[in-house]
Parts: structure tokens; sequence; C-alpha cells
């Protein structure tokens, strides 16, 4: 069973920032927090991951609180195509990857 | 570089019946793994293989499904017989490596959607 618990479902302008919650309070010291995304008929997509930082890419930005009991998946500037659903999940190096339900974030022009 | 690639797109077959499904890892990647996506659902794994060797495949539903990955690059998933509860989108993903895929992701294929009438 998938080990974190995020929002159903979530809307958001275009053109503004999508900040997508997700708590992991059962994560353990050396898990790292994943992020990936799937657009309708499509496979997931790999986002972004940390383990105690906040980090940046090109997609996004993810913000880990201090103890690691939540994070935020950032998006800056939402687009249409940014519509999709988002999982955030909590990983240990060897292991796999277990999806939850995600949150559907849905665009609104 | 080229993605994961799945074969076919889409199926539709008769209970009881047969399916097979291929997956085409992205090169040089040594971890394989099928998971299994019910609609509504995010997807389960099903069974992870580490070049020609099976890993992890404790979700596997090994009276009716079989997977192989014989020479390390290719896999295929068979469902034999079918049942209608096996209708889903089956997903391949690949990752560089077992012990290192947290540092690179994994690459999913787009699924062959499967239904069971």
């Amino acid at each position: 069973d998938a080990k974190t618990t995020q929002p159903t479902s979530m809307d958001c302008a275009e053109g503004r920032a999508a900040n997508l919650p997700c708590n992991h309070s059962t994560i353990s010291g050396n898990e790292y927090v994943y992020w990936y995304r799937q657009i309708h008929s499509q496979g997931p997509q790999y986002i972004i991951h940390g383990l105690k930082n906040n980090e940046t890419n090109e997609m996004a930005s993810l913000i880990i609180t201090e103890d690691r009991k939540s994070s935020t998946l950032i998006l800056p500037h939402a687009t249409l195509r940014d519509t999709a659903v988002y999982y955030c999940i909590d990983q240990t190096g060897a292991n796999n990857l277990f999806f939850g339900t995600g949150t559907r974030l849905t665009v609104i022009p | 570089e080229a993605g994961v690639a799945q074969s076919p797109r889409y199926k539709i077959i008769e209970k009881r019946q047969s399916v097979a499904f291929w997956c085409n890892p992205i090169s040089g990647h040594a971890t394989l793994y099928w998971y299994q996506q019910i609609l509504g659902q995010g997807p389960k794994l099903l069974i992870q293989f580490q070049n020609n060797g099976v890993v992890d495949d404790s979700q596997l539903p090994k009276d009716r499904f079989s997977a192989e990955r014989l020479k390390g690059v290719d896999s295929t998933l068979k469902i034999q017989p079918a049942k209608l509860e096996d209708s889903a989108v089956y997903l391949c993903a690949s990752s560089l490596d077992r012990d290192r895929g947290w540092d690179y992701g994994y690459t999913f294929g787009s699924g062959t959607r499967l239904t069971v009438v």
C-alpha cells in the first residue's frame, strides 16, 4: 500500500503556480520523496525527487519540510499541458515505486 | 534517446483467451518493471527484472501471469487464461540500475490497454 496521502483533486488557473501537497509521515531516514505525473493515456513521467533539501529542475520545485513528514511540489507557471494526475511516492533506493491514487490537477484556462 | 517501447497499444480479447505484451526498454537499462494499472487507480508492480533475473514477482498472479526477459533486454508479459478483472493498462518501465533507480528515476512506456470481454 502507498505510504503517502494526497488530496484527490485540485484546480489551478493557467499561468499561476500550482502547489501540490503530500504527507509522508512514516518516511524513514533513507527514503527519497519522488514525484511523477501521468497525463491521460500515457505512462507516468518522472518529475523530481529529493531527500532532505529543496530541489529545483526545469519542470518543478520540491519543498520538503524540515521533519520530512510532508512536501510540496510547485509548478511555477501552470499550463494546460500540466493537467494530469500527480503521484507523490516515498522510495528507498532498491525498492519499487508504490503508487497511491495521486492528485488530479486540472489547469483552468 | 528512444523511450520505452511497448506493443500492442490496445488489445481486446474474450475471457479465457491468452494474450502477450512486449516491452523494449531503454538501451543499457538493466532493470525492467511491469506494472498493472486498473482504471482509477495508481499503477501496481507485477514483476521486476534485473538483467535477465527476476528480483521481485511477489505481486504476480502466477497461476495465470508469466513474464520473461531471456536475454536481459526485451521482455514479454503473458496472461493465460485471461479474466474480466485483468482489464487494465499494462505498463513497462526501465531504470539504469536497480540500486540506482533513485538517481535517475524510472522511464515508463505508454502501456498496453487490455480489455477482456
